[in-house]
């Protein structure tokens, strides 16, 4: 079992270009959570997936953030228009619904924005 | 202001000796708590969770959990200098509507001296 497998490790992308994460569960697991991490602010939830369908996306910024699920092993996470303040590191974890209720975390995407 | 306030924000103890790492939650909606630790330039990793009132011990960690107040703490005897780390609790919604998501506090960064 490889884990929760995030690319790209690292991106630099300049202001106002747009950054796509991409995310692969574990197999097996039906529930994809996204969250972001900073010194300042710690690690914060985004948004998640359960089967693929959006359950809740409280955390995402209402503008330039978005997400999506179209099938069971990948799910992607796209800025627009990136700002310094989204420079952060990325985090997606998975986890089986109806079994263990533990998350587990991929290793990240570390985004920087210049 | 944070909903999972931990305390203290860092933390130093000599290798061999027991640290305790604190966790209340401000939303009483919350009903199951997760201990995980990060270490420097990794993804978080469970440690353990817990929703009962009471103790729950797995080798040199103990949980603690007091449902009327909302609080946990986390203690790791014989420390070790491995154990240096960021730890996070994390709070969650399971039993009146899963929710899904993890809300963190910003952590208790422990330094184990050998």
């Amino acid at each position: 079992n490889a884990g929760v497998i995030q690319t790209p490790r690292h991106k630099v992308t300049g202001k106002g270009q747009e950054a796509t994460l991409w995310c692969e569960p574990i197999s097996g697991h039906s529930a994809v959570f996204w969250y972001r991490q900073t010194i300042v602010q710690g690690l914060e939830f985004l948004t998640y997936f359960r089967n693929q369908a959006p359950i809740d996306d409280s955390g995402m910024p209402k503008e330039r953030f978005s997400a999506q699920m179209p099938n069971q092993s990948h799910s992607t996470l796209k800025i627009q228009s990136t700002q310094p303040q989204d420079s952060a590191v990325y985090l997606c974890a998975s986890r089986d619904w109806g079994g263990q209720d533990t998350q587990y975390f991929g290793p990240g995407t570390r985004l920087l924005v210049l | 202001q944070q909903k999972v306030q931990q305390s203290p924000e860092s933390l130093i103890v000599p290798e061999g000796g027991m640290a305790s790492l604190n966790c209340t939650s401000s939303d009483r909606n919350v009903d199951y708590f997760w201990w995980y630790r990060q270490h420097s330039g990794k993804s978080p990793k469970m440690l353990m969770s817990i929703f009962s009132n009471g103790e729950k011990e797995e080798g040199r960690f103990t949980v603690h959990l007091n449902k009327a107040s909302l609080h946990t703490s986390l203690h790791i005897r014989d420390s070790q200098p491995s154990d240096s780390a960021l730890y996070l609790c994390a709070a969650s919604v399971v039993r009146t509507g899963n929710t899904g998501k993890l809300i963190f506090g910003l952590g208790t960064t422990l330094q184990v001296q050998p």
